[in-house]
């Protein structure tokens, strides 16, 4: 069956490095892949969407990787700041446009 | 713009009430999303609608749980009678579903249900 792993994990980094959580994925073959952000008591928020033919996508301190072989996304923040603080779930789609929900990574950020 | 909405934001309830959570999507959204969050399983895909139709609703755990959606701007999702396992942070969202596959989700800050 499809699985999306997600680090359950929290990560915690100091304020200026680069965050990198991680999605893997198993007996899928998603069409895109996105991301998003959920801060306590709130909705996910959408970040950014990445195509199964896309390597790289960037949007200002955001990056998002594809790599259709290794089954892997990575999603970076570069200069992370407290603010950053918040849970990121991935999101795989494959011929529908219904997503598939990681369970999320806790990030951290300490000033 | 006004973004999902949401009701109630929280509800306290006794096992056997139903409980009945209310959803007004974003205008002009023809996809509609029904999707219930618990710290063991994630954020769980409960109910799709596309234009009002339900679409897939295997998702729906048990004959308790239905979802109706009379038109574009309103849906509801209730749960009768209710259990002490239904406790779970329920969230709608909604989507456009013209273009390209991968549009965004947008979701509502969620309803909180807590049955006792």
């Amino acid at each position: 069956s499809q699985k999306i792993e997600q680090n359950s994990e929290a990560l915690n980094i100091q304020e200026g490095k680069t965050a990198t959580l991680t999605c893997n994925y198993t007996n899928y073959s998603p069409a895109y892949l996105q991301w998003y952000r959920q801060d306590p008591g709130r909705g996910p928020v959408f970040l950014l969407l990445i195509r199964e033919n896309e390597k790289e996508k960037r949007k200002e301190r955001l990056k998002v990787t594809f790599d259709t072989t290794l089954k892997q996304s990575l999603f970076h923040i570069t200069a992370s700041q407290p603010a950053d603080s918040a849970t990121y779930l991935c999101a795989l789609g494959g011929g529908s446009y219904i997503p598939t929900f990681g369970r999320g990574t806790s990030l951290i950020v300490h000033p | 713009d006004a973004g999902v909405i949401q009701s109630p934001r929280h509800e306290v309830t006794e096992m056997g009430q139903e409980v009945t959570l209310r959803c007004k999507p974003i205008s002009g959204h023809n996809s509609l999303f029904w999707y219930r969050q618990t710290m063991m399983r994630g954020l769980e895909l409960l109910i799709y609608f596309n234009n009002n139709v339900p679409i897939d609703d295997s998702g729906m755990p048990e004959d308790r749980f239905s979802a109706k959606m009379p038109n574009a701007s309103f849906s509801t999702l209730k749960i009768q009678p209710s259990e002490p396992r239904d406790s779970a942070v329920y969230f709608c969202a909604s989507s456009s579903t013209q273009g390209a596959l991968g549009q965004p989700q947008h979701f509502g800050d969620g309803t909180r249900l807590s049955i006792l």
